[in-house]
């Protein structure tokens, strides 16, 4: 079975630039996450897409954006990049429903200059 | 608001010997908790999880004990291996249709040879 899958593996863009980061989960789920970790810190939850909605949101501005495709793939949309968004960006996928664990990609480095 | 801690920032354990990484958690609504391990530039693996109507659960090596008086989770490996070394996350769930997972810092787990 193949994981979650992202791409690029490393983006580099300057301040005020917008990226746009890509997931594919693993077949079958329907659930998508992402996850800010930046350098030394933990985990930081950004939004959770589900069924092609999100359902939740993280405490970060609205240029962090995203949509679900209908085959639940999922793009992560940084606009006006600012240096402190320099990070490991992880995505992870899930079935849809409680207690059902994450499962992560290994993650997009985006580098700010 | 909720909150996961960890009491061990590091643990550095000879090869062999059983390690136990702890973790505290705040929001006693909290029905469902993963431990995870990441490895230096991958990203976080699933390892064990638990409900909260259970008190113990045991995988390959490893038993997660949740104690829901205290709000205390523990991951504890048997025979540490230096492929064990890594990073450790807990992660609790807070209940709700909001699915979101709340992650400790983590705890840098170093094994001896």
């Amino acid at each position: 079975e193949a994981g979650v899958t992202q791409s690029p593996t490393h983006l580099i863009k300057t301040r005020g630039q917008q990226a746009t980061l890509r997931c594919s989960p693993i077949s079958g789920h329907t659930s998508v996450y992402w996850y800010q970790q930046a350098l030394g810190l933990g985990l930081q939850f950004l939004l959770w897409y589900d069924e092609g909605e999100e359902r939740n949101r993280g405490n970060f501005p609205p240029r962090f954006s995203g949509r679900q495709f209908p085959n639940y793939s999922s793009e992560l949309n940084v606009n006006a990049l600012e240096l402190e968004d320099s990070a490991l960006y992880l995505c992870a996928s899930s079935r849809t429903g409680a207690n059902s664990p994450l499962h992560f990609g290994n993650g997009t480095r985006l580098t700010v200059t | 608001g909720e909150s996961v801690g960890l009491h061990l920032p590091t643990l550095s354990v000879q090869e062999g010997d059983n390690s136990i990484i702890n973790c505290a958690y705040s929001n006693s609504a909290s029905d469902y908790f993963i431990w995870y391990k990441q490895e230096s530039g991958k990203g976080p693996q699933f390892i064990i999880d638990i409900r909260s109507n259970m008190d113990k659960r045991q995988g390959q090596r490893v038993t997660v004990l949740l104690n829901k008086t205290v709000k205390h989770l523990s991951l504890q490996i048997a025979a540490t291996q230096p492929g064990d070394s890594a990073v450790y996350f807990c992660a609790e769930h807070s209940g709700g249709s909001n699915y979101k997972l709340t992650f400790g810092k983590g705890t840098l787990l170093t094994v001896n040879p």
